[in-house]
């Protein structure tokens, strides 16, 4: 394990439907994101937070919502998805904003499969 | 544009063979280069990184090269076992001015057969 977790793991959902990704790290890191991974597609980054302050919004839909209420948690919360926004979601953290030192690097979650109908 | 190219997408291979995977990148400045194995399902593990000044690292039976002058990487497997297929992801980081710029390539996905 990599000391990143998620919850759930597999979620579907209705376009009309309200619901929430939470992530946890135990690794007393300081910076955690959310990443969007379509099939045949990079993975895209979506947010970033460090010390619980968002740093970076990657020009991500108002549909999804983040929250950081403290270092070790982060929530995505989805409200009127569409189809296309189906997908793995992937939280990851980091000691710090990967500031290129070599030995930092960045932690995954086993992601949770997002399926909207 | 920073860019970050793959290929193969896939491949297939025999267990015990070796194979190779490419990375081409445009990232600049560079800053250093990471490859992740990724399982079905779960999220990808870091195998190897590499800053501008180090040409090849090794992780067990993963071996990974850069040429930073030619902008290109590659991860080598040797005597490749089930427990292999995944995809790999190659994703460089750039410098910029609040810190480092990931970009991800779209992966190759790697089915070794017995």
């Amino acid at each position: 394990e990599t000391g990143v977790t998620q919850t759930p793991r597999h979620l579907v959902m209705g376009m009309t439907n309200k619901k929430s990704l939470k992530c946890e790290q135990h690794l007393g890191h300081n910076a955690m994101y959310w990443y969007k991974q379509s099939a045949k597609k990079p993975l895209e980054l979506m947010f970033v937070y460090s010390l619980e302050e968002r740093v970076e919004n990657n020009s991500v839909p108002s549909r999804f919502s983040p929250e950081c209420p403290n270092s070790s948690h982060l929530f995505l919360h989805l409200h009127t998805l569409q189809p296309e926004d189906s997908a793995l979601y992937l939280c990851a953290s980091s000691q710090d904003l990967l500031a290129g030192v070599s030995a930092d690097t960045q932690y995954f979650g086993p992601g949770t499969r997002l399926t909207v109908l | 544009k920073n860019q970050v190219e793959q290929s193969p997408q896939s491949l297939i291979i025999l267990e015990g063979k070796n194979c190779t995977l490419q990375c081409n990148y445009t990232v600049s400045p560079f800053s250093n280069l990471r490859w992740y194995k990724q399982d079905t399902g779960r999220g990808p593990v870091s195998l190897t990184i590499m800053t501008f000044s180090e040409n090849t690292k090794s992780n067990g039976r993963y071996t990974a090269t850069l040429d930073a002058d030619t902008k290109q990487s590659s991860l080598h497997i040797t005597a490749s076992q089930l427990s292999d297929s995944a995809s790999y992801i190659c994703v460089v980081s750039g410098i910029k001015a609040a810190g480092n710029k990931l970009t991800f390539g779209g992966g190759t996905r790697v089915l070794v057969k017995p």
